[in-house]
């Protein structure tokens, strides 16, 4: 079974200085993995994903994250945070193989301060 | 271009009351559709998937049901709402129903079971 840990629930940083969210994933097999991003009371929106490509993906709004296969993990980082950065993130781990393979971690909720 | 409209916004039921949400796509034929349930502290929690008309899988078993009676309507119903039904429900789609395709998400319906 796999299984994905956000090791942070919440993090907070100033605005301005670069954002780092972390995700360590479980995985018997070569995993797809995806970061969303979720507003208040907003759906959830995509900003990149990883599947077996380059390591390094770069999203939207300036993020990217990196797949590090040793260290089983699949951070998210941004140089320069924006007031509008503020919101929820969820990494999420695929095996392609059908619905009981995607797993959602339990969100790291990232604040801003101005 | 494609969107994804789920109503209602929000909804306050008491216990035992039926219940139905709905979720359309449009500008796409035949998507996959989903839905998702996130629960106030946790993560997402897949509901239901849809590869087709009629064809509807399960992946919890729990009091809803979720029907597909045309190609980009899911409906997502219970007989008699728990208290523990309460959260924020996300009809999401994607073009290929293999996991490692990207979700698109709606924007979510908030449920209040009282």
């Amino acid at each position: 079974a796999q299984s994905v840990t956000q090791l942070d629930s919440h993090v907070s940083v100033s605005e301005g200085t670069p954002v780092l969210l972390r995700c360590n994933y479980s995985s018997s097999y070569s995993p797809s993995l995806f970061w969303y991003v979720q507003h208040p009371n907003k759906g959830l929106q995509l900003l990149l994903k990883y599947t077996s490509a380059a390591t390094l993906v770069k999203g939207i709004n300036g993020f990217e994250a990196e797949f590090k296969k040793s260290e089983t993990s699949f951070h998210l980082t941004k140089p320069s945070a924006h007031m509008s950065d503020a919101a929820e993130y969820f990494c999420v781990v695929s095996l392609g193989g059908g619905a009981d393979g995607l797993t959602f971690g339990k969100g790291t909720h990232l604040i801003i301060q101005p | 271009s494609q969107t994804i409209h789920q109503w209602p916004a929000t909804l306050v039921q008491p216990v035992g009351s039926p219940l139905s949400l709905e979720c359309t796509v449009e500008g796409t034929s035949n998507p996959n559709l989903y839905w998702y349930r996130q629960a106030a502290g946790r993560g997402l929690q897949l509901l239901f998937y849809s590869v087709g008309i009629g064809q509807i899988s399960s992946e919890v078993p729990q009091n809803l049901s979720a029907s597909r009676p045309q190609d980009r309507q899911f409906i997502l119903s219970s007989k008699k709402l728990l208290l523990s039904d309460s959260g924020f429900y996300l009809c999401a789609w994607s073009v290929q129903p293999v996991w490692t395709d990207t979700q698109y998400f709606g924007p979510g319906t908030r449920l209040t079971v009282l």
